[in-house]
């Protein structure tokens, strides 16, 4: 089974929705970072979640980190062209000490 | 604001040549990172570096794979010998610190033709 998985793999909503993407680990996480990719581009850092509860925002993005650090979800408010893109959750696992392992990414795609 | 960046944005090889991909870090980071994605597939860590040394590496990074700090700007990646299945995305990241948000660089797409 994969070390992380994001669900879900793809999302299409309106303009205005809300939305979740899950991010949920095999193995206890030091740390969980929430990426943004637009395709054949860079990452974007948005968040970084260290703490179980811990939850942070930024602009209409919530991202919020479970008491048992191993599964985050991020929502996004209102949701704008803008936001259109793959997000990426990567995580530094027990055991490592500065690597990332990323997940599969969530596709959005926001309609008029 | 500053920020990573990668040169070249897109390099093309013949299989067995040897490339060497540049980064400049943003200047006042101490770690720095090579990741990389084939097309379609998930974000892949490479190695990690500090301290003019190897911290970590994935087993990806291979004895055809090397990185280097040339000077106090410049991290690149260099790959002896390409193979066709190193066609890829290859990204350079950098932090201050180990644990905490790894910025990356736009990436270089190599293909090895």
């Amino acid at each position: 089974s994969q070390e992380l998985e994001q669900s879900p793999q793809s999302l299409i909503v309106q303009e205005g929705k809300n939305l979740t993407i899950n991010c949920t680990s095999s193995k206890t996480l030091y740390g969980l970072y929430w990426y943004k990719q637009k395709y054949g581009e860079g990452l974007i850092f948005l968040m970084m979640l260290q703490k179980g509860g811990e939850e942070k925002s930024h602009e209409k993005i919530t991202a919020k980190l479970d008491e048992k650090k191993q599964q985050s979800s991020l929502h996004i408010t209102a949701s704008q062209p803008s936001h259109a893109g793959i997000y990426l959750c990567g995580v530094r696992l027990a055991g490592t000490a500065s690597k990332l392992t990323f997940g599969t990414g969530t596709r959005l795609q926001v309609t008029l | 604001e500053p920020e990573v960046t990668q040169t070249p944005s897109h390099q093309v090889t013949q299989m067995g040549q040897e490339v060497i991909l540049r980064c400049v870090p943003i200047s006042n980071h101490l770690y720095f990172y090579w990741y990389r994605q084939i097309l379609g597939q998930k974000v892949e860590f490479l190695v990690s570096f500090y301290n003019n040394e190897i911290s970590e590496k994935s087993e990806i990074f291979d004895d055809q794979f090397s990185v280097e700090r040339p000077d106090g700007s410049n991290f690149t990646l260099k790959i002896r010998s390409t193979k066709l299945e190193d066609s890829a995305m290859y990204f350079c990241a950098s932090s201050v610190q180990r644990e905490i948000e790894q910025f990356f660089g736009p990436g270089t797409r190599l293909t090895v033709l």
